[in-house]
Order: C-alpha cells, then structure tokens, then sequence
C-alpha cells in the first residue's frame, strides 16, 4: 500500500457546477478524515468517518457538502452549486483510530471561475 | 483564543544551526500532538507525534512536550536548506466524541545557506 490516494489532484470548475473528490485510505486504517485548507492556513476540519459512519461534521460545514464511505473503504467529498469560496485544497487522511498517526494524500486543488 | 496557536513566521535559521518551532494548545484534556512539514503547494507530511511529557528525538527531530504549560515544540537540528517549508503543529483530544486533528496555521521556515 502506498498511502493515502485522492482523485482527482486538480480541478476547474464553472461557479454553480457540482464536483466530487474520491479519497483511498491506507488500506487498515478506520479512521478517514477531510480537511480544507487555504492559503496560508493550517488544514480546517470538515469531516470524518470510523468505518462507515460519519461520527462528526463540522458546523462551517454547509449543507451543499456531503461526505460518504459507504464500505467503510474510500470515501467521496461532494460539493453541490460551487461558489468561489470554496476555491481550496480539499485533504485527505487517514489514521488506524482516533488520536494516533494521520497520514495525508496528496490533495485535491479545486479552483472555481 | 485559537485552540492551536503558532507563530506564523518566517522564521530564518542560517544552514546548521538549530531551527527552534513552539505552538501552544487550548484544550487542557488534549492528548496526542502532531508535527508535519508542508512544502508549497504540497499536503502535510507527517514527521514527528509525541504523546507524553518530555522528549522524543528522531534523527535530526526533536519535539518536546509540556502539558501542564500546554506546549509543545521541534527543534530541528544541524538545519539543511531541504528543512525550508510550513511546519504544522497538530492536536488531538482523544477523547471520545472529539477525536479530530485540530492544526495551527503554521510557521513557515527559511533556512539561509
């Protein structure tokens, strides 16, 4: 296994248009969180799921961002009617539980025009 | 006040010296303590976690950890150009129900050849 993997690693997208990443975890770990961050920020919190289920959703979190791991496996960011706001790196990790190494993938840069 | 704090930088350090890194954390319960460098334009790279007071050393990385002052430190030792990049200090409470990486904003290093 080698790390964490997120699709794709750029995208451009018209404001208004949907768009979703994917994200493969380390292939033991349970643990599968998603971060945001913009430039000159440290990665924001969005989500993240033990397995299957979603144990915790951030409240900047709009209602225009879903998140799923249905298998408990990958998982997918969606982000409904981009704004230019959301313009950022969307990050990917993974860890085996709670409180212990986080490992991140590559990112995915999102720009909206 | 910040959960996770940080001096934003830029720090230089010339080539050898010891490149110094503190962050200090709101959350007294907290349990777990992340180091990553991001180079521009890069996710986060774990190099160092720590979970009890005192030192850890590896290799060139040392971080240390206070929990009755909150703090949590890197030094860097004998400085390379390569060491030039964003160092994020990361938190985790542990505890359940609030399990999430919490991130500074980064001090963003230069090392002077």
């Amino acid at each position: 296994d080698t790390g964490v993997s997120q699709d794709p690693r750029h995208k451009i997208t018209k404001r208004g248009q949907n768009v979703t990443f994917r994200c493969d975890p380390i292939s033991e770990h349970n643990r599968l969180y998603w971060y945001r961050q913009t430039l000159g920020q440290g990665p924001e919190f969005l989500t993240y799921f033990q397995n299957e289920a979603q144990l915790e959703k951030s409240r900047l979190l709009s209602d225009r961002f879903s998140a799923e791991r249905p298998k408990g496996s990958f998982s997918t960011l969606e982000i409904q009617r981009t704004e230019q706001g959301d313009s950022a790196m969307y990050l990917c990790a993974s860890s085996m539980t709670g409180g212990t190494e986080a490992f991140f993938g590559q990112g995915t840069r999102l720009t909206v025009v | 006040q910040k959960e996770v704090e940080q001096n934003s930088g830029p720090l230089s350090v010339p080539e050898g010296a010891i490149a110094s890194l503190n962050c200090t954390y709101s959350d007294r319960g907290s349990q777990s303590f992340f180091w990553y460098r991001q180079y521009s334009g890069k996710s986060p790279e774990l190099i160092m976690s720590i979970y009890s007071n005192g030192d850890k050393e590896d290799g060139r990385f040392t971080a240390q950890l206070n929990k009755a002052s909150q703090y949590v430190s890197l030094l860097i030792r004998d400085s390379q150009p390569s060491d030039s990049a964003t160092y994020l200090c990361a938190v985790n409470p542990s505890n359940f129900g609030n399990e999430k990486l919490t991130f500074g904003t980064g001090t963003r290093l230069t090392i002077i050849p």
